[in-house]
């Protein structure tokens, strides 16, 4: 299995900009989780979807934030429009039970 | 809410020398998890420790929970410069699927 897959793994883009993350969770898996990693806030969950279905967003920082999962193997996460307190390093997790496998994430810099 | 502190936040030793790194929590934890995170790559789950008194070892990694079940300590002999990277612990908030993660210790082990 190639684990989770997540791209891009490097995006740059210009404050205002619309961007679009990409998550592929491992097969079988039934939950998905998307976070963000901060230097200063460390690894935060922003969004939970179980059978594709979004049941916890609490964690999605302002209505910038928006994220899909139309079918088992694809999930995105949208930030429209981007800011620069938006960088950071995204990640995308799916579950076996109780272990979580994480993607390799995708490191956004908005300028 | 709970909260996971680790310490130290810092840590950079020589090849061969032993660490001991800490995590506490504010309240009782659920399912306490450890997890190493490599530069450029999202965690990874090392071991989940359940019951208070747990003496858990991977190797050369000795992961303790303690009696109370609100801290618990990873302890790494003789480290290799493999060794490096970012040593999480995280719980399940309130037994649910929430995963809670420390701040992190990062390690750097110098050949």
């Amino acid at each position: 299995d190639a684990g989770v897959i997540q791209s891009p793994r490097h995006e740059v883009t210009e404050m205002g900009q619309e961007v679009t993350l990409r998550c592929k969770p491992i097969s079988g898996h039934n939950s998905l989780f998307w976070y963000r990693q901060t230097m200063m806030r460390g690894l935060e969950l922003l969004i939970y979807f179980n059978n594709n279905v979004p049941i916890d967003d609490s964690g999605m920082p302002e209505d910038r934030f928006s994220a899909k999962m139309p079918n088992a193997s694809f999930s995105t996460l949208k930030i429209q429009p981007s800011e620069p307190r938006d960088s950071a390093v995204y990640f995308c997790a799916s579950t076996s039970y109780n272990e979580q496998f994480f993607g390799p994430g995708t490191r956004l810099t908005v300028l | 809410t709970q909260l996971l502190e680790q310490s130290p936040q810092f840590l950079s030793i020589q090849e061969g020398e032993n660490l001991t790194v800490y995590c506490n929590s504010s309240s009782v934890f659920s399912s306490l998890q450890w997890y190493r995170q490599e530069p450029g790559e999202g965690p990874v789950l090392l071991v989940t420790v359940v019951t208070g008194g747990e003496v858990k070892k991977l190797k050369r990694l000795t992961f303790q929970f303690g009696d109370a079940r609100k801290d618990s300590s990873l302890h790494i002999t003789a480290a290799q410069p493999g060794d490096t990277g970012l040593y999480l612990c995280a719980d399940y908030m309130d037994s649910s699927y929430k995963l809670i993660f420390g701040s992190g210790t990062r390690l750097l082990v110098r050949p």
